[in-house]
């Protein structure tokens, strides 16, 4: 069965600070790795990742891949309040002719002021 | 565009009732999916539809029934609603399914009394 477990679970930082979310998986034919925002309502497309050691970066977001050690972070460095919210991550695998998603259960980011 | 669009974004049923959600892409995407989001659980992938025309089961199908009435649009239909089916739903849809980002709708808060 594929499995995605992301640490933590919840976090609470000033804003300024800097976080690394974690998302590790073990997944059977991986095809890519993707990072979702959830603010209260639909996710929103953040990052797909592919290939090792390659860093996806879009603004104060990144994230980078280690397909040997099965995990993948998403760092936000100098938090706003805006990025309050869930990330999730998933894991595209093939399937018998098919691809399925399989999301982690979230970290629930929440930035102070 | 719109995007994804669903409907309605809020029902509450009794058991034993049934209802259909609707969800719409004007995005031309050839794939569509139907999650269900529980507390602590994480997106969950109900039934999928990789191109129009076909339809395959996801994690947790039971209980649901699906149709792909066109490339645009694929309902989700509950047809005697239990309390356990209680649960945000979420539509999403994809250029293709593989290596694809998905792009949600605004999701379906649906209560079963």
């Amino acid at each position: 069965e594929d499995k995605v477990v992301q640490s933590p679970l919840s976090l609470v930082v000033h804003e300024g600070d800097t976080v690394t979310l974690n998302c590790s998986y073990e997944v059977t034919n991986f095809r890519s790795l993707l990072w979702y925002k959830q603010e209260k309502k639909a996710p929103t497309f953040l990052f797909m990742l592919t290939s090792s050691g390659i860093e996806k970066k879009s603004g104060r977001l990144s994230s980078i891949l280690d397909k040997k050690e099965l995990f993948s972070i998403l760092n936000i460095t100098a938090t706003q309040t805006g990025d309050s919210a869930v990330y999730l991550c998933a894991v595209e695998a093939a399937g018998a002719g098919s691809y399925q998603l399989t999301f982690g259960k979230g970290t629930k980011l929440s930035v102070i002021p | 565009n719109a995007g994804v669009t669903q409907t309605p974004k809020f029902q509450v049923l009794k058991t034993g009732q049934s209802m259909t959600l609707q969800c719409a892409q004007d995005m031309n995407h050839n794939s569509m999916y139907w999650y269900r989001q529980d507390p602590g659980m994480g997106l969950r992938l109900i039934y999928y539809s990789a191109s129009e025309g076909t339809t395959d089961k996801g994690e947790v199908p039971n209980g649901y029934n699906v149709s792909r009435l066109n490339k645009r649009e694929f309902s989700l239909r509950l047809e005697s609603a239990a309390p356990s089916q209680t649960s945000v739903y979420f539509c999403a849809s994809s250029f293709y399914e593989g290596a694809y980002e998905q792009y949600f709708g605004p999701g379906t808060r649906l209560t079963v009394t």
